[in-house]
Parts: structure tokens; C-alpha cells; sequence
């Protein structure tokens, strides 16, 4: 089966700096890696995903992701971080089940802060 | 247009009632989810409908039942309402195929049992 780790719970980040999120993932093939955000109170919206093909992979609102199969993982990026992102993002994988109905797997989430 | 909606928003109910929770897509998606999340806001899938046909069933207790009247619509229901079933509820769908198509989630409900 698969999962998720986002091993930071809590990010604080300036208003203006950079931005990395983690992501590890487990899983016994290539996976579908996707991010997600939830602003407070709010449904969740795709940042990003990644099926195949370049391993990097830009997002809406800046934001950026990487897959490196070496590591595992796929992180997520933005140059410079507004007001605003401050939210929580979810990483996620999906199974690759030949089109069957299989759901995401979710990681527990980062929080992240941004401080003026 | 909304393509995921969920109503109510808001649910407020006393232990041991039954509720229910509904969602509808305007996608054409041949699938739908419910997720699960908690006040840690850990995201836990519960169940999966394709061609109302039940794929997914995670260890959920059985007072928690998706019914799907059409292709369009999963509602959740809930008897016996207990204090940990407090959370929030997503609805999601996606539309299957060779890729794994993304899915799109609805705005949530926030259900409170008192």
C-alpha cells in the first residue's frame, strides 16, 4: 500500500523568501504525485501534479514541484512566498490501477505561516 | 458553475441521530469519493462509487453508508451519530482512465455531533 510523509508539521517563512515543502512517498511503481491546498475554512484546491515525463512541474500561483525517484520524493516550491499562501498543503499519491477506482493517499499536511 | 457541491455546509446534530450529507457533480466524472478529515486535519478516504458500483471500503464503521442514486450524485449517510464522527467531510470525483486523472474536491461539510 501506499503513503505519504510530509515530515513538517509547522513552516514559518518570511514574507518574500523562499519556500520548500517535503515530500517522501512510498509506493512499488511510479506514482501520481499531486499537491494540494486548503486555506482556512476552504475546500481543497490542486496546486500541481505529476503523471510523467519532466520531473519538473509547474503549478498555479508560483508554485513548483520536483520528482526525484532517487529520493523518493516531491517537493514542493515557490521563489518568493506571499501573504496569502499561508495555508495548509497537502501531498498526495494515487495508485496506478489501470483506471480503477482507487482514492489518494494523503499526507497529515504542512502548516505554513508566513511572517511578515 | 460549481463542479463539486456539497450540502449543508454546516451540520450541527445530537449523538445518536441519523444524518445525511450530499454531493453532486456536474463533470461527467464516472467516480466519486467521500474523504474523512479530521481535527488534525488528517485526510482519510472512506469510500469510492464507480458506476454505482461500491470499489472502495475502508475500515469505516458501518453506520456510515454512501448511496448513489445516479452518476452524478454520492450522498453520505450516517445513523447512530457519535461524538468521533465529528469532522470535516469532503466529496470528491474524478474521472477514470489510463491516467490517473485528478480529482476534484467539493467545499467540505463540517459536521459537529454533540
Amino acid at each position: 500500500a501506499q503513503s505519504v510523509t510530509q515530515p513538517d508539521i509547522h513552516i514559518t517563512v518570511s514574507e518574500g523568501a523562499s519556500l520548500e515543502l517535503r515530500c517522501n512517498y512510498s509506493y512499488g511503481a511510479t506514482p501520481y504525485l499531486f499537491w494540494y491546498v486548503q486555506s482556512p475554512g476552504q475546500g481543497l484546491q490542486l496546486l500541481l501534479k505529476y503523471f510523467s515525463g519532466d520531473t519538473l512541474v509547474q503549478g498555479i500561483k508560483g508554485f513548483e514541484a520536483e520528482f526525484k525517484r532517487s529520493q523518493s520524493s516531491f517537493n514542493l516550491r515557490k521563489p518568493s512566498v506571499h501573504w496569502s499562501d499561508a495555508a495548509e498543503y497537502f501531498c498526495a499519491v494515487g495508485a496506478r490501477a489501470g483506471g480503477g477506482a482507487d482514492g489518494l493517499t494523503f499526507g497529515k499536511g504542512t502548516h505554513l505561516i508566513i511572517q511578515p | 458553475d460549481t463542479a463539486v457541491s456539497q450540502t449543508p455546509k454546516y451540520l450541527v446534530t445530537q449523538m445518536g441521530n441519523d444524518k445525511s450529507i450530499k454531493c453532486e457533480q456536474n463533470l461527467g466524472h464516472d467516480t466519486m469519493y467521500w474523504y474523512k478529515q479530521d481535527s488534525k486535519k488528517f485526510l482519510k478516504i472512506m469510500f469510492s462509487y464507480n458506476n454505482k458500483e461500491l470499489i472502495i471500503n475502508e475500515t469505516v464503521p458501518n453506520r456510515f453508508s454512501p448511496k448513489s442514486p445516479d452518476k452524478a450524485h454520492l450522498n453520505l449517510h450516517i445513523n447512530s451519530l457519535e461524538l468521533g464522527d465529528s469532522a470535516v467531510y469532503f466529496c470528491a470525483s474524478r474521472q477514470t482512465g489510463m491516467n490517473y486523472n485528478e480529482q476534484f474536491f467539493g467545499p467540505g461539510t463540517r459536521l459537529t455531533v454533540l
